[in-house]
């Protein structure tokens, strides 16, 4: 059963424009929300996060947006850019990241064209 | 920074042996995880650890364990390696006490099993 779900294996954006990745998730006790991003060969980079008492948190051109009724969580990356080209995971905790592991989803290949 | 290492980049081993993977973290963090990264399946728990010889096993743990000796150390242990072991292993590191602060990632072993 699949707790984190981000359900786009791919996307492609143009440079400059507005990419959005999303996430669903089952399980009603997470209460930490995180994006990880991940180069081939290299290990996940945290990117943002949001507790569940928040609904936005921006740092610089991410943006992350959590709808708890709808438990579904968005990442917005404004403008884009080549270097944006990676894949994106999703990854929830249930105790404030301070006391198990995460649960990640399968992750989305995002492409900015040129 | 956080630097959290993991001694080899890429291994090769036979089924039927004992394999140690081996990851170090410099930050003074109470948890070390240990994911394994699949194609199309995301990252998965295999064991963490939130103090000096104390382990919980994960979603996976079947075929390995762990040894955690010293804080700053967390080694994967494959008991005897099989094909389906082959993958991306990665280890991380994060604060017990300190509520929404992510987990960090090592660079990761590319393990191959014959």
């Amino acid at each position: 059963d699949q707790q984190v779900k981000q359900n786009s294996p791919s996307l492609s954006v143009q440079e400059g424009r507005i990419s959005i990745l999303n996430c669903d998730y089952t399980n009603s006790m997470f209460d930490y929300f995180l994006w990880y991003k991940k180069y081939p060969a290299e290990g996940p980079t945290f990117l943002i996060s949001i507790s569940s008492i928040k609904d936005k948190n921006e740092d610089g051109r991410f943006t992350v947006f959590l709808n708890k009724s709808a438990k579904h969580l968005s990442l917005h990356i404004v403008p884009s850019q080549p270097g944006d080209s990676a894949v994106y995971f999703c990854a929830a905790s249930e105790t404030g990241g301070g006391a198990d592991g995460l649960t990640f989803g399968k992750g989305t290949h995002l492409i900015i064209q040129p | 920074d956080v630097k959290v290492t993991q001694s080899s980049r890429y291994l090769v081993k036979r089924t039927g042996e004992k394999v140690f993977l081996e990851c170090v973290q410099d930050m003074d963090h109470e948890n070390m995880f240990w994911y394994r990264q699949d194609p199309g399946l995301g990252l998965r728990l295999i064991y963490f650890s939130y103090d000096v010889k104390m382990k919980e096993k994960g979603d996976i743990p079947e075929g390995y364990s762990v040894s955690r000796e010293k804080k700053e150390r967390f080694s994967l242990i494959l008991e005897s390696a099989s094909t389906n072991q082959t993958s991306m292993y990665l280890c991380a590191s994060s604060f017990r006490d300190r509520l929404y602060q992510p987990q960090h990632f090592g660079d990761g072993t590319r393990l191959s099993i014959l």
